[in-house]
């Protein structure tokens, strides 16, 4: 099956890093992205990683993927309040431009 | 660069009404769009993936009949619900894919969402 698993919630304090989890179970995805959606909104495209790669750093956001696990991680530095959203974790079908989204996470930044 | 307009934002109307929503890529051309449909507090579903030029591509279990989509430009598709009822409302949200040399994976652009209520 396809399926993309994340932690439903997730609430930190002001300052302090946030780690969201995925797990996916198509190994042959190409690309793996990490959207984030706030309140009666679209989704924002935040980074990527390709799947030959280990890690990402863009500023505040690290990406961490481990194939053997099939884990995707994205961790946030220094979480504001405006980082309130959910984040939703999606891979590429390989062959097609579709993604399966993950369940999503809805981050909770605490002042 | 890369945004993505949908209109309208909002639509209330009665049930047997048809709503057209659209979606527009504002900087770059699209040849691939895709529609999906959010419940409240899940994630998205892909309902149809609109190919400029040919037909849409529908999702396993969504109507085409009901959901009628048209890519008539490389920036402009849109989705008519047809004969709208009440277990149609939702959130309908557009995205379009980045074109070749733009970004890794020609990753997809989204749009603000529709939010489509159903009385």
């Amino acid at each position: 099956g396809e399926d993309v698993e994340q932690s439903l919630f997730l609430s930190v304090r002001e300052g302090d890093s946030s780690v969201i989890n995925c797990t996916y179970t198509d190994s042959s995805s190409t690309y793996l992205y990490w959207y984030k959606q706030e309140p009666g909104a679209g989704l924002q495209l935040l980074t990527y990683i390709f799947s030959n790669m280990d890690m990402k750093q863009d500023q505040r956001l690290t990406v961490l993927l481990n194939k053997k696990d099939k884990h995707l991680s994205l961790r946030i530095a220094d979480t504001q309040t405006g980082d309130s959203a959910i984040y939703f974790c999606a891979e590429s079908i390989k062959g097609t431009y579709k993604y399966i989204f993950g369940t999503g996470t809805r981050l909770k930044v605490l002042a | 660069g890369a945004v993505v307009s949908q209109h309208p934002s909002w639509v209330i109307c009665k049930s047997g009404t048809s709503v057209k929503i659209e979606c527009r890529s504002l900087d770059f051309q699209a040849t691939t769009m895709f529609w999906y449909r959010q419940f409240p507090k899940q994630s998205l579903m892909l309902m149809a993936t609109s190919n400029e030029g040919s037909k849409a591509t529908y999702e396993q279990g969504v109507e085409k009949d009901k959901f009628l989509i048209n890519h008539a430009s490389l920036t402009l598709s849109t989705l008519t619900v047809t004969s709208a009822h009440p277990e149609d409302s939702s959130f309908y949200i557009c995205s379009a894919r980045a074109p070749l040399g733009t970004g890794p994976g020609q990753p997809q652009h989204f749009g603000d969402g529709t939010r489509l209520s159903i009385l």
